[in-house]
């Protein structure tokens, strides 16, 4: 079992829906958890961190983590064409950080 | 600020031959992590350093793998001798207190392509 899974994509929406990305982890004591956006050609750009259960916004991002089901998500409102890029959920378990393979999304005009 | 800066962006040789990479992390920032990720997949930890000590390089290949952090500011990943498989984007990262949050903040990579 990979320690970080996310769900295959790619996920295309339209302009202006909402797109939403999972993840799941297999470490109970994981601590700390991320989601990068990565662009075609580039490096991983930190979005949204969350730490606690619940849910965080940040403009139109949203994270959603409930440690007892192991569940990470991201949730893009009003996707924009920009959105589209590669989105990698990280969990962080002591000082390691492990990575998704990633989700690519593509918003469509 | 400046972000974490990274050198070569490229770097094409042929198998068997050195490479060698080089970062510079965010000012202020202790700890220092390089990555490799292949084609599809994330990110995954070659070495992480707590200033100029490396607290984590399990999954460092030793055998052709080495890395350097000696003032616990800027480090150098060398690769000797190069092989096929080692053609991957190559990242470092940097963040501030390793015990905490731990956000993680990466370079522009280099990508390096073996022949």
């Amino acid at each position: 079992q990979k320690e970080v899974e996310q769900n295959s994509g790619p996920l295309s929406v339209p302009e202006g829906a909402i797109a939403s990305l999972n993840c799941t982890y297999s470490d109970r004591g994981s601590q700390s958890f991320f989601w990068y956006r990565q662009y075609s050609g580039k490096s991983p750009e930190l979005i949204m961190s969350i730490y606690s259960n619940g849910d965080k916004e940040d403009g139109r991002f949203t994270a959603q983590l409930n440690k007892a089901s192991q569940y990470v998500s991201l949730l893009i409102r009003d996707s924009q064409p920009s959105d589209s890029a590669t989105y990698l959920c990280a969990v962080r378990n002591d000082y390691k950080l492990s990575f998704g393979a990633g989700t690519t999304v593509t918003v469509r005009a | 600020e400046a972000g974490v800066v990274q050198s070569p962006r490229y770097k094409i040789i042929e198998k068997k031959q050195p490479v060698a990479f080089w970062c510079n992390p965010i000012s202020g920032h202790n700890t220092l992590y390089w990555y490799r990720q292949n084609l599809g997949q994330g990110p995954e930890l070659l070495i992480r350093y707590e200033n100029e000590e490396a607290v984590d390089d399990s999954q460092l290949p030793k055998d052709r793998f080495s890395a350097e952090r000696l003032k616990g500011v800027d480090s150098t990943l060398k690769i000797q001798p190069a092989e096929l498989g080692d053609s991957a984007v190559y990242l470092c990262a940097s963040s501030f207190l390793a015990g905490s949050y731990n956000e993680q903040f990466f370079g522009p990579g280099t990508r390096l392509t073996v022949l």
